[in-house]
């Protein structure tokens, strides 16, 4: 069985300032792992995902995430901050069988102020 | 870019009544999926279809529930018998590939009342 753990319900950064959610995982098994985004109102989008190919993974709007084994961990980094990346983050984890499910973490309301 | 669509984008029901929410997938894909958010909590994993039968589903997905694709467009989840628990927001998605090996694409779902 997998799970994830994202370390802190809310964020809030500045607009520019650093951008880090926290991601940790457990799984039996080789995961596969997923950063996406809800923007008020949407669905999910995907931002990044990790298939065991390389380690740091760069994604969409500047986002990218680093698998480290070791830790057993996928933050979400971005370097600077804007206004419109303030949305709720979902890391998840899948195991790699054939259509096996995501597990969903609780998320990360992320809140950029001016 | 091709996109999941659900509707409607909100439904509202009263407690017993059966309710059908709908799924268009994206038309390449083969892996389809229902999930569910109940306000405040984390995204769920109700259940999984491919070839034309539930691949996996979770213990969330009792008798209460079936999934169906009943023409090569649509893909919809059937709630028999609605109960107050089952407000929720239901996102539908699809993929090309099962196990990782192609992203799921979410819809914008569709929020479900029971009252």
């Amino acid at each position: 069985a997998q799970s994830v753990t994202q370390l802190g319900s809310h964020v809030s950064v500045s607009e520019g300032a650093l951008v880090l959610l926290r991601c940790n995982y457990s799984s039996s098994v080789p995961p596969y792992l997923f950063w996406y985004v809800q923007y008020p109102n949407q669905g999910l989008q995907l931002l990044l995902k990790y298939t065991s190919a390389a380690t740091l993974v760069k994604g969409i709007n500047g986002f990218e995430a680093e698998f480290k084994k070791s830790e057993t961990s996928f933050h979400l980094t971005k370097p600077s901050a804007h206004m419109s990346d303030a949305a709720e983050y979902f890391c998840a984890v899948q195991a790699q069988t054939s259509g096996s499910r995501l597990t969903f973490g609780e998320g990360t309301q992320l809140t950029v102020n001016p | 870019e091709p996109e999941v669509t659900q509707t409607p984008s909100h439904q509202v029901t009263q407690m017993g009544q059966e309710v059908i929410l709908r799924c268009v997938p994206i038309s390449n894909h083969l892996y389809f999926y229902w999930y569910r958010q109940i306000l405040g909590q984390k995204v769920e994993f109700l259940v999984s279809f491919y070839n034309n039968e539930i691949s996996e589903k979770s213990e969330i997905f009792d008798d209460q529930f079936s999934v169906e694709r009943p023409d090569g467009s649509n893909f919809t989840l059937k709630i028999r018998s609605t109960k107050l628990e089952d407000s929720a927001m239901y996102f539908c998605a699809s993929s090309e590939a099962g196990g990782g090996r192609s992203p799921l694409h979410f819809g914008n779902g569709t929020r479900l009342t029971v009252t």
